[in-house]
């Protein structure tokens, strides 16, 4: 059973700094693998999509990297922003033998950007 | 639509009551996936459909929980004899691309408390 892991569990850093976020899963046999963002009382905001045969996928300030063969990932953010700050969640996509690709969520970064 | 809508944004049942949560999915996406948050845990897959069938019921966690769509677009989550433990977040998501191969775009969700 995949099993996905996000660390740490929480963050908290000064406005304006550089930041990694982790996440590892067990099982390399992934179709893509994506990071989202959650706001309190609001739903998932995809921000990046890797597909498993890709390493790594940029967008803005944002730049996500994959080792399928390690089980990582790693969320990258320059120059933080105090709206940066919300929960991220990794989630990796793998063929469920029943029909469709399942999202397994890790447990999420809790980000707090302090100004 | 926008993008995927959820009703209501909040529910408070009784235990043994049964309760029906909707989800309107963006307008063409033929994927239509249920998830679950429960407080310290990750989001956990329920079911998805294509179309109006439902391939993957894996994740159903027992037989009160039941769904359906119709029109190819909304869904309906119900949950028989609710019980304290399917306190929850129940969150919705659509896909263009069938079968969980692409971005999902998540609604709000509906916050579920049984007392």
């Amino acid at each position: 059973k995949q099993e996905v892991t996000q660390i740490p569990a929480a963050l908290s850093v000064p406005e304006g700094e550089n930041l990694v976020l982790n996440c590892s899963f067990t099982d390399s046999a992934i179709y893509n693998l994506q990071w989202f963002r959650q706001d309190p009382g609001k739903g998932l905001t995809s921000l990046l999509l890797i597909q498993s045969s890709q390493r790594e996928q940029t967008s803005g300030r944002l730049n996500a990297s994959l080792d399928k063969s390690s089980g990582r990932s790693t969320l990258y953010i320059a120059a933080s922003q105090p709206g940066d700050s919300a929960t991220y969640l990794c989630a990796v996509s793998a063929y469920s033998g029943a029909g469709s690709y399942q999202l397994t969520f890790g447990k999420g970064t809790k980000l707090s950007v302090i100004p | 639509g926008a993008g995927v809508s959820q009703s209501p944004s909040n529910k408070v049942t009784e235990k043994g009551k049964d309760v029906e949560l909707r989800c309107d999915p963006i307008s063409g996406h033929t994927a239509l996936y249920w998830y679950r948050q429960s407080l310290g845990q990750g989001l956990e897959f329920l079911i998805y459909f294509q179309g109006n069938s439902a391939p993957d019921k894996s994740g159903l966690p027992s037989d009160r929980f039941s769904a359906e769509r119709t029109g190819g677009s909304v869904s309906t989550l119900t949950i028989q004899r609710t019980q304290q433990e399917d306190s929850a977040v129940y969150l919705c998501a659509s896909s263009l691309v069938p079968r969980g191969a692409d971005t999902q775009y998540f609604g709000p969700g509906t916050r579920l408390t049984v007392l």
